[in-house]
């Protein structure tokens, strides 16, 4: 079926640390994929998107990582900082449509402690 | 600029009663899209809407939901009869709709609470 999962529910890390939030999804056709970030009574915020002829981009202190041999995806962040803790979702593209029906992930919540 | 708009962004209804959820898209915006999401899990896609037209309900319940987006004024969505399973957050998105555009920008959220 089409789903997208996340291996982690939590992740907690000192302020400074780099941060990694995975992503596992099922359908192959997905030819897209974003992360977005989440706080409190908000709604989601775009953090960076990657196509499926990639395997890397890189932002602006994060970067996506594509491996569509094992249909996994990643979200680095450098340097992670308190203002990053929110909930984390990881959303795909099915494809077959010229429009974003996006599928999104259950979340993980990230904490930075100081 | 302002982003995308919605209102109100907390709604209490009783059971039976009708709750409509309205969202301007961003300047320049003429596709919305709408999902729910339910405590401690993530969005879910219920439908997608062109100026009056619905391109893409199959997220939708088929009883006593239904959205529209006129030709002026913004999206609404219309939950009929509401039971306590309806309580969630609404979360409007937009895109402009050109090309192959799969960046949507989210509103801030309707939480709706049925009691």
């Amino acid at each position: 079926g089409e789903s997208v999962g996340l291996h982690l529910p939590t992740l907690s890390v000192q302020e400074g640390d780099n941060s990694i939030i995975n992503c596992a999804y099922s359908n192959s056709a997905s030819d897209y994929f974003i992360w977005y970030k989440q706080e409190s009574g908000k709604g989601p915020q775009f953090i960076i998107d990657i196509r499926s002829n990639m395997d890397k981009r890189q932002g602006q202190r994060v970067t996506v990582l594509l491996n569509k041999t094992v249909k996994h995806l990643s979200l680095q962040i450098a340097a992670t900082q308190p203002g990053d803790s929110a909930v984390y979702f990881c959303a795909e593209n099915a494809g077959g449509t010229s429009y974003g029906k996006l599928t999104f992930g259950q979340g993980t919540i990230l904490t930075v402690h100081p | 600029n302002a982003g995308v708009m919605q209102n109100p962004r907390h709604l209490v209804r009783r059971r039976g009663q009708e709750a409509r959820l309205r969202c301007s898209p961003m300047k320049g915006h003429s596709h919305v899209y709408w999902y729910r999401q339910l405590p401690e899990e993530g969005l879910k896609f219920m439908v997608y809407l062109q100026k009056e037209n619905i391109i893409d309900e199959s997220g939708m319940p088929k009883e006593r939901f239904s959205a529209e987006f006129p030709k002026e004024g913004p999206s609404i969505l219309r939950i009929q009869q509401v039971v306590r399973g309806d309580s969630a957050a609404y979360f409007c998105a937009s895109s402009p709709g050109t090309g192959h555009s799969y960046e949507q920008y989210f509103g801030p959220g309707t939480r709706l609470t049925v009691t």
